[in-house]
């Protein structure tokens, strides 16, 4: 099935570095969302972009929806333990509003204390 | 407020059976997607309901159907398990006004 392109796969950092991990799709999208997945549970939404060039927080996590509109970055500062887990990028576009999200192939984030 | 719910958690099967799994949608949710997600790959979109309707459909066979009740609850069937069915199997709801969607905790399905 169709995918995003989201890099890197996997990353291990040490416990109060910041990280940085992005998405780039070949297509417009009108939404792009950030989910971190925990093993054998779902995914939990960290934040919601709607517009070009918008820029959310949620704590210690940042997210940019590109102007381009067919890019997304989120970055984790001051990474603590408990953000270990599998992070992925999901998007709509903009000639499918309403129905399917897109998915990254996800980023592994490991934090050693 | 009750968050999306799924069941059962887990379910073995054997080829050639048929299963049935189940998902409440958060309150106030009325559009329910179905995914589908391989050890090791982001979900991938198997279909929607919005009005106990089909409402748009990814590239799985037939042998994976849904319904979608007037509460707003819907359940996803698959027939003639495969082992490439193994899955965890994710329901995801939203509303009408908005394109988040909200994930449930996901059903394990092991297919042997």
């Amino acid at each position: 099935g169709q995918q995003l392109n989201q890099s890197p796969q996997s990353m291990f950092i040490q416990e109060g570095e910041d990280v940085s991990m992005n998405c780039t799709s070949s297509s417009i999208f009108n939404t792009w969302l950030w989910y971190k997945q925990d093993p054998g549970e779902g995914p939990v939404l960290l934040i919601a972009l709607y517009k070009a060039g918008e820029l959310t927080s949620n704590g210690r996590l940042t997210a940019q929806f590109g102007i381009t509109r067919k890019d997304s970055f989120l970055n984790i500062s001051a990474s603590i333990p408990s953000d270990v887990g599998i992070y992925f990028c999901a998007g709509q576009s903009v000639y499918n509003q309403g129905g399917k999200l897109i998915f990254g192939q996800g980023t592994e984030l490991s934090v050693k204390p | 407020d009750a968050g999306v719910t799924q069941s059962p958690t887990h379910l073995i099967k054997t080829r050639g059976q048929q299963v049935t799994l189940r998902c409440s949608p958060k309150s106030g949710h009325d559009t329910v997607s179905w995914y589908q997600q391989a050890l090791g790959q982001g979900p991938q979109f198997i279909f929607q309901y919005y009005e106990e309707e089909e409402r748009q459909r990814g590239n799985f066979p037939d042998r994976f159907s849904g319904h979608q009740f007037p509460n707003y609850s819907s359940e996803l069937n698959v027939n003639a398990l495969l082992l490439g069915d193994s899955a965890l199997y994710l329901c995801a709801t939203r509303t009408g006004r908005t394109d988040t969607q909200y994930f449930g905790p996901g059903t394990r399905l092991t297919v042997l």
